[in-house]
């Protein structure tokens, strides 16, 4: 399995602010994903995080809300931008490793919004 | 018609029993199905993957997949209070991910 390091891990912001959460993982991976979890339901996919071009966003998430980079196969940022408390969920990095079917999770960041 | 179905549950079954959980999904062309634990407070954590009809036993999990009827199943034997969190149905999809709600298990001592 991969190693993957997702910071911060939990934070409280205020509305309107941004919040950069990252994911750096100890190997190389062929893909990068963002999901939220709202709280008491499931995960949901925000977008694929592609290396070297935009990512790709899931129906009903939008770049300017959400803007992802990844610069390199290792790591991968989520920005959750002007935030409202809807917007507090918990934040979770995925990875796919290279030859390998299976995606494995970081620990998440549970951000809540005021 | 959701993607991925799970009954909600909660499921409770008695320490020791087998525990049952069930996952439909509606794209016939589905080919990687994984089951996922997921411990309240924490991020899920991968327990089997399937990929070809019939049992894929670990230890104490058999994942059943029967792609004809677009079901896929875990089955928890000797279940232990340790076994007590939200199992995650996944089907990949596109490269994707596309989860079931979950499945509350509970196991009493």
């Amino acid at each position: 399995s991969a190693v993957i390091s997702q910071k911060p891990s939990r934070d409280i912001c205020q509305r309107g602010t941004s919040l950069t959460i990252q994911c750096q993982v100890d190997s190389q991976v062929t893909m990068m994903f963002w999901y939220r979890q709202q709280p008491g339901q499931s995960l949901t996919l925000i977008a694929t995080a592609n290396q070297g071009s935009e990512a790709t966003y899931e129906s009903g998430f939008v770049i300017d809300k959400f803007p992802i980079s990844r610069p390199n196969l290792t790591f991968s940022t989520l920005t959750v931008s002007n935030m409202s408390p809807e917007d507090s969920s918990i934040y979770l990095c995925s990875v796919e490793p290279v030859a390998k079917n299976i995606q494995y999770f970081g620990a998440g960041t549970r951000l809540s919004v005021l | 018609q959701k993607e991925v179905e799970q009954n909600s549950g909660p499921l409770s079954v008695p320490e020791g029993a087998i525990a049952s959980l069930n996952c439909t999904y509606s794209d016939r062309g589905s080919q990687s199905f994984f089951w996922y634990r997921q411990y309240s407070g924490k991020s899920p954590e991968l327990i089997m993957s399937i990929y070809s009809n019939g049992d894929k036993e670990d230890g104490r999990f058999t994942a059943q997949l029967n792609k004809a009827s677009q079901y896929v199943s875990l089955l928890i034997r000797d279940s232990q209070p340790s076994d007590s969190a939200t199992y995650l149905c996944a089907v990949k999809q596109g490269g994707k991910l596309i989860f079931g709600q979950g499945t509350e298990l509970s196991v009493k001592p």
